[in-house]
């Protein structure tokens, strides 16, 4: 199946814990996206990466460090967890704008609580 | 005052009926996206548009850049539309750097 992928689905930790969520995407897509839907369900922006260049860094605590090895992974890496961070973490895909398609896909999301 | 407003915040209907949901922003863009969120949390993209309308099966899609303002209509409406649909917009030309909506909750009462 052509798809973004999120992995682990689900997440519970302690505070302090470092974690890590990671994203695949085999659309051949050039970006790649992250993004937080809070408690309250608002969606934003934390990162865009574009052919593994990081194009995006909206303001995210240090303590999140996004890491593209290549054009088809974007990961997510926690440090020193807060409970502030609980929330769903999107990853997505988008193809280059010219390419005239809408074809912005998203991952199922990762539900991280930290306890 | 978010950059991005939908209208209504929730909306319940009886199938059948035609649905509008209103979205308003107050910057210069260059994309509109319609997203649907699924009560199990999965985010779909419907629509993105620079200008004009879009249509896809029983849902269409318009876009006012001169008024900053964006409907999508469903026609027919059926308990399985029942979701959130969420309005977002995007600044930059190059890539989906998205601003959200809070959303709008659609519940189709069969």
């Amino acid at each position: 199946d052509t798809a973004v992928s999120q992995t682990p689905k689900y997440l519970v930790t302690q505070m302090g814990n470092d974690k890590s969520i990671k994203c695949e995407q085999n659309l051949g897509h050039d970006t790649m996206y992250w993004y937080k839907q809070d408690s309250k369900k608002f969606l934003k922006i934390m990162f865009s990466y574009n052919n593994k260049e990081l194009i995006i860094n909206e303001t995210v605590p240090n303590r999140f460090s996004p890491k593209s090895p290549d054009k088809a992974h974007l990961n997510l890496h926690i440090n020193s967890l807060e409970l502030g961070d609980s929330a769903v973490y999107f990853c997505a895909s988008s193809p280059p704008r010219r390419s005239g398609a809408n074809v912005l896909t998203f991952g199922a999301g990762s539900r991280l609580t930290v306890l | 005052k978010n950059e991005v407003e939908q209208s209504p915040q929730n909306l319940t209907a009886q199938e059948g009926e035609f649905i509008t949901i209103n979205c308003s922003y107050s910057v210069g863009i260059s994309a509109l996206h319609w997203l649907q969120q699924h009560p199990g949390g999965g985010i779909v993209s419907l629509f993105m548009l620079s200008s004009g309308k879009k249509k896809h099966g029983r849902l269409i899609a318009t876009i006012n850049i001169q008024e900053k303002h964006s409907s999508l209509h469903i026609t027919a409406s059926h308990p399985r539309d029942s979701a959130v649909y969420i309005c977002a917009v995007s600044i930059n030309f190059g890539n989906e750097k998205l601003t959200f909506g809070t959303g709008t909750r659609l519940t189709i009462i069969p």
